[in-house]
Parts: structure tokens; sequence; C-alpha cells
């Protein structure tokens, strides 16, 4: 069965500061989705960013950026000159090609942001 | 509509009671999927629906748990005789088919008493 895992329940960054979030998986799947998501307090799952596992290239959007390593399955997300508004729960999800495409979640990361 | 709704947004109930959760995907969305985030925890898969086809019931935890979906658009997640260990955020999400991206409501907070 698929999992995700997620080793850091706290983080805590500086604001305009740099901060890494961990993310490892498990599939025997070669093909697949890997997605970070936001989630504020409005409960409200916020894309942050996607990444298909047939690209090499990691994926980008603006300051979020992940470190794609497909044999290893890790998928970290790199948050760039953290602002406050970035205070919220990041969960790191996974998804394969199949009959329901459900996503599998991990437990999630809390991360504060410091002025 | 332009996003998924949810209704309650907060739910209280007393321990025994039946309650239902509703959720109103985006239009055109196919695929409707139900979760359950518990405090602390990540997001647990409950049930999924895809147009007219059976509904992968997977993830209910109990025989206390049943969901519809009428019509390929609208979706209500049944809990009978709550427990306290219910309590948790109830999550909706939908999408296109074909596609990956994935929208979610804001949620029902099910609190039991």
């Amino acid at each position: 069965a698929q999992t995700v895992t997620q080793s850091q329940p706290e983080m805590s960054v500086q604001e305009a500061e740099t901060v890494t979030l961990s993310c490892t998986y498990d599939t025997s799947e070669s093909d697949y989705y890997l997605f970070w998501y936001k989630q504020p307090p409005s409960r409200q799952m916020i894309l942050v960013i996607r990444q298909e596992a047939y690209k090499q290239q990691n994926a980008t959007e603006n300051r979020f950026s992940v470190n794609f390593q497909k044999a290893a399955k890790s998928f970290s997300l790199k948050i760039s000159d953290s602002q406050l508004g970035d205070a919220a729960m990041y969960f790191c999800a996974y998804t394969s090609w199949g009959a329901t495409n459900k996503l599998i979640f991990g437990t999630g990361t809390l991360l504060a942001v410091q002025p | 509509g332009a996003g998924v709704s949810q209704s309650p947004s907060n739910k209280v109930t007393e321990k025994g009671k039946d309650v239902e959760l509703r959720c109103d995907p985006i239009s055109g969305h196919t695929a409707l999927y139900w979760y359950r985030q518990s405090l602390g925890q990540g997001l647990e898969f409950l049930i999924y629906f895809q147009g007219n086809s059976a509904p992968d019931k997977s993830g209910l935890p109990s025989d206390r748990f049943s969901a519809e979906r009428t019509g390929g658009s609208v979706s209500t997640l049944t809990i009978q005789r709550t427990q306290q260990e219910d309590s948790a955020v109830y999550l909706c999400a939908s999408r296109a088919q074909g596609g990956y991206g994935y929208t979610f409501g804001s949620g029902t907070r099910l609190t039991v008493v």
C-alpha cells in the first residue's frame, strides 16, 4: 500500500528566510503525482505545488519549489522569502493512475513564521 | 458553482444522534471524494464517487457511515448513531474527469458531545 510520511510535526522560520519541509513516500508505481497542500485556519486545502513523477525537472511556483528525488522517494518543499501569510499546516499528498485517483496524505507539518 | 461548498460549517450533536453533511461540488466535476481529518491527523479517505459508477466505499470506518450522490452532483455523508470518536473535520473534494486538479471545500467540523 502507498504511504506518505512527514517526519516534522512542527517547523518555524523567520520572516524572509527559507525553510524546507520534508516528505517521503512509498509506492511500487512508476507513474504518479505528488502534491503539497496548505491548510490555513479556514480549513480549506489549497494547492501549493504539484509534481508529475515522469518529469525530472523540479516544479516551481513563485517562492515555492520542490526537490523531487524519485529514486529516494523524497519530495521536499522549499519556501523562500517566507511571509507571515505562509503560516499554516502543510500536507504532502500522493496519487497514482488508477480506479479512484484518491489522494493519500501525510500527517502534516505545522509551519510558524516569526516576524 | 465557483468552488466546492459544504454545509453546515460546524455541527454539534449529541452522542447517538444521526447527522447529515452536505457537499456541493464544482459544476461539471464528475469525481467527488469525502475525507475525514481528526485532530492532529492527516486526511483519511472515506468514499469516492465517479459519475454513475458504483462508489468506492473502501474507506468508510463502519456501517454507521454511508454516503450518496444524487444526479451526479450533490453528495450527502450520513453518520448514524454518532460516537465521540466521530468528532472531526469532514472535507469534500471534487475533480474533473481525467484531471489532477482537486478542489476542496472548507469542511464541516463535527463535534459529538
